[in-house]
């Protein structure tokens, strides 16, 4: 069975300020896809990335970074000198590689507050 | 490429009413996706479509659910004689193969059920 687990529930930061979103996940696959969306008030998930287990190498797109680290089975997100439009929840996924194990396994999200 | 779309994007029903939803994907996009999601909580998996043929549905889903995909192209979820628990947001996404392994959601349906 697959798991995530998003620990923090709510995040409030004032703007400018970084911030770390912390996911980790559970499974017994030996390849699989990590994934972070974005859930602003007006409801759609919108896609950020997606990352393959086998390539550990960071990320970095404009101000938001991902460190993934099979070590400790944690995918984490943080977004550099925060911005209001940030303000959303946050959630990390887990998926298979292979069309049967393709769905998508959410954790709880972490809503992030970006005050002015 | 148009996004995803869903209709309708909000539905009000009275208890033991039968509601339909509809899910169009990206053009091309041969796999589909239902996924609710609850209050607080993340999108949960209940179907899946390749082209026409739905390969896998959770236990969520119960016999009052059903899903299809005739053609391989829009989906339709429909829940018969809805419940009062049956209140949430009804999520569809879809994907490519070959590389293309991301699932892109639609604006969703929100139900609820009086």
């Amino acid at each position: 069975a697959q798991k995530v687990t998003q620990a923090q529930t709510e995040i409030s930061v004032v703007e400018k300020e970084d911030v770390t979103l912390d996911c980790v996940y559970e499974t017994r696959d030996t390849t699989y896809y990590l994934f972070w969306y974005k859930q602003p008030p007006s409801g759609e998930l919108v896609f950020l990335i997606r990352r393959n287990s086998f390539d550990e190498q960071n990320e970095i797109s404009g101000r938001y970074s991902w460190n993934f680290q099979k070590s400790t089975s944690s995918f984490n997100f943080t977004i550099t000198a925060s911005q209001v439009v940030d303000s959303a929840v946050y959630f990390c996924a887990l998926s298979g590689m292979g069309g049967a194990n393709s769905k998508l396994t959410f954790g709880k999200g972490i809503t992030l507050s970006v005050r002015p | 490429d148009t996004g995803v779309s869903q209709d309708p994007r909000h539905k009000i029903t009275k208890r033991g009413q039968n509601v339909t939803f509809r899910c169009d994907p990206i053009s091309e996009h041969n796999r589909l996706y239902w996924y609710r999601q609850t209050l607080g909580q993340g999108p949960e998996f209940l179907t899946y479509f390749q082209n026409e043929a739905q390969l896998e549905k959770s236990r969520l889903l119960s016999d009052r659910f059903s899903a299809e995909r005739p053609k391989g192209s829009f989906s339709t979820l429909e829940i018969q004689r809805t419940e009062q628990g049956d209140s949430a947001m009804y999520l569809c996404a879809s994907r490519g193969t070959g590389g293309k392994e991301t699932q892109y959601f639609g604006p969703g349906t929100r139900l609820l059920v009086l």
